[in-house]
């Protein structure tokens, strides 16, 4: 049980481009889920916490308008990346948190998205 | 504010050997405590987690015991396995204290055993 999927696992594109990334749980009903971002060999970092069906909580130092956050359904996130360039260039992680809220929950995480901007 | 310490790696080991892998915490609260395995190119996996002091958390042979005295997690296994090779996170939830339900990340050790 608690599987989160994330697509896609690969993607390169253009710089100039923007880029969605889909996390969505399989076998449970996510209240919040959060978007992490991996540099090689690094630690992760939050980059936001989202609640279904309100606005995304971003770390401080991530920019909104860069890494636009959508948390419509209780299975479903995305995280764009617009106007994505080679900095932006990482691996993203999302994980989620399900329902009934219990304090302290495990985050059940997704296999990750290379993004790789060229 | 919270944060965890991991000893750095790599943590090389030959198959069958003891394997520890240090984590120590600040925190203010009573956090809960997680360590999560990351296999190449993958997400993360929970190992295991402990919620209160004295607790150990075990599975698939790795065991770790929530020492509130010494705010260390410490990660054991006593015989790894070619297949352990992977990158190692211990983590923190301090929620009840901070009111916020993210998780606090150690820097990550990587093991690799050889055959």
């Amino acid at each position: 049980g608690a599987v989160v999927s994330q697509h896609p696992s690969w993607v390169i594109c253009k710089s100039g481009t923007s880029v969605k990334i889909e996390c969505r749980s399989l076998d449970f009903q996510a209240t919040t889920m959060f978007w992490y971002r991996q540099f090689p060999k690094q630690s992760l970092m939050l980059m936001a916490t989202s609640n279904e069906g309100s606005k995304a909580t971003y770390e401080q130092g991530v920019e909104k308008d860069k890494f636009l956050i959508n948390h419509a359904s209780l299975t479903l996130s995305t995280l764009t990346v617009t106007s994505a360039h080679p900095e932006d260039s990482s691996f993203y992680i999302c994980s989620a948190r399900g329902v009934p809220y219990l304090l302290n929950q495990p985050q059940h995480f997704g296999d990750g998205t290379r993004l790789s901007i060229l | 504010g919270d944060s965890v310490t991991q000893m750095e790696g790599p943590v090389t080991l030959s198959e069958e050997a003891f394997l520890t892998i240090n984590c120590t915490y600040t925190a203010t609260g009573y956090p809960s405590l997680f360590w999560y395995v990351q296999y190449p190119g993958e997400g993360l996996q929970l190992l295991l987690k402990a919620t209160k002091a004295d607790d150990k958390g075990s599975n698939k042979g790795f065991e770790a015991t929530y020492r509130k005295e010494t705010t260390s997690f410490h990660l054991e296994k006593g015989s790894v396995q070619v297949s352990d090779s992977a990158v190692y996170f211990c983590a923190l939830s301090d929620e009840l204290n901070t009111g916020f339900q993210k998780l606090v990340f150690g820097t990550g050790t990587r093991l690799l055993v050889s055959p």
